[in-house]
C-alpha cells in the first residue's frame, strides 16, 4: 500500500489548527494506521494508532479521523513544540509502508 | 524505563555484510513484535524488516528480500538484522521499534536512537 500525505508543507503559527491528510493507495485493512511525529535528532514518536486511539501520554489536541484509503490527523491548537515532520503509517497489509511526511513549520 | 539500543552500524564496502544488533531493557520482550525501520538522513522512514514475538512470522520490504535476514533471541532480549549484499541505497540510519503488539506488523511505540550504516568504495 502506497501512502500520499499532503500538503508536503505547511506553514501556520502557534495557536492555530493543522489538518494533515495521509491517501492510501487502497484500504487499509482493520483500519491499521498510525501516525508518527518526528523532530531532527529524536526518535519518531507513536502519537495515534488504529486510525484514532492515541498512545500514551498524547495530549488530546492530537486527534485521528478517517476509514477506508482517507484520514486525518488534526492539531486543534498548535503548541510551540508541535512544528516537526509527521509521518502516517499503515501497518494492516504487508509490507508495512510510511508516508513520505508533511513538515509544519513556523 | 523501557530501553533499545542499537550496535553493528559501522562503513562498509559494496557486496560486504553486517550484522546489527538491537539490545533491549524494562518491558517483557515476548510480549511484542519488533521491526527495524531506517531513515536516510534528509529523508523519510522506511519499514525494512518485522518479526512477530517467537520469530516463526517474518518479512522484509521488497528491496531487501534474499540479502537481509531478522532474528530474535528472547533469551537474551535481542533483535537482529543480518545484512548480506549491501548496496549503496543501503545507507541509513537503523532504528529497532518495538510494536505494539506481539503480532509481526505494528504500530511502534518505543524506537531505539539508530545505528548508522554506511555503505561505500
Amino acid at each position: 500500500i502506497v501512502l500520499t500525505q499532503s500538503p508536503g508543507t505547511l506553514s501556520l503559527s502557534p495557536g492555530e489548527r493543522a489538518i494533515l491528510s495521509c491517501r492510501a493507495s487502497q484500504t487499509v485493512p482493520s483500519s491499521f494506521l498510525a501516525w508518527y511525529q518526528h523532530k531532527t535528532g529524536q526518535t519518531p514518536r507513536l502519537l495515534i494508532y488504529g486510525v484514532f486511539r492515541r498512545a500514551t501520554g498524547i495530549p488530546d489536541r492530537f486527534s485521528g479521523s478517517g476509514s477506508g484509503a482517507d484520514f486525518t490527523l488534526t492539531i486543534s491548537r498548535l503548541e510551540p513544540e508541535d512544528f516537526a515532520v509527521y509521518y502516517c503509517q499503515q501497518y494492516g497489509n504487508s509490507p508495512v509502508t510510511f508516508g513520505p511526511g508533511t513538515t509544519v513549520d513556523v | 524505563e523501557v530501553q533499545l539500543v542499537e550496535s553493528g552500524g559501522t562503513v562498509v564496502r559494496p557486496g560486504g555484510s553486517l550484522r546489527l544488533s538491537c539490545v533491549t531493557s524494562g518491558f517483557n520482550f515476548e510480549d511484542h513484535g519488533m521491526s527495524w525501520v531506517r531513515q536516510v538522513p534528509g529523508r523519510g522512514l522506511e519499514w525494512v524488516s518485522g518479526i512477530n514475538w517467537n520469530g516463526n512470522n517474518l518479512a522484509y520490504t521488497d528491496s531487501v528480500k534474499g540479502r537481509f535476514t531478522i532474528s530474535r533471541d528472547n533469551g537474551k532480549n535481542s533483535l537482529y538484522l543480518q545484512m548480506n549484499n549491501l548496496r549503496a541505497e543501503d545507507t541509513a540510519l537503523y532504528h529497532c521499534a518495538r510494536g505494539l503488539t506481539p503480532a509481526r506488523d505494528n504500530a511502534f511505540d518505543f524506537w531505539g536512537q539508530g545505528t548508522l550504516v554506511t555503505v561505500s568504495s
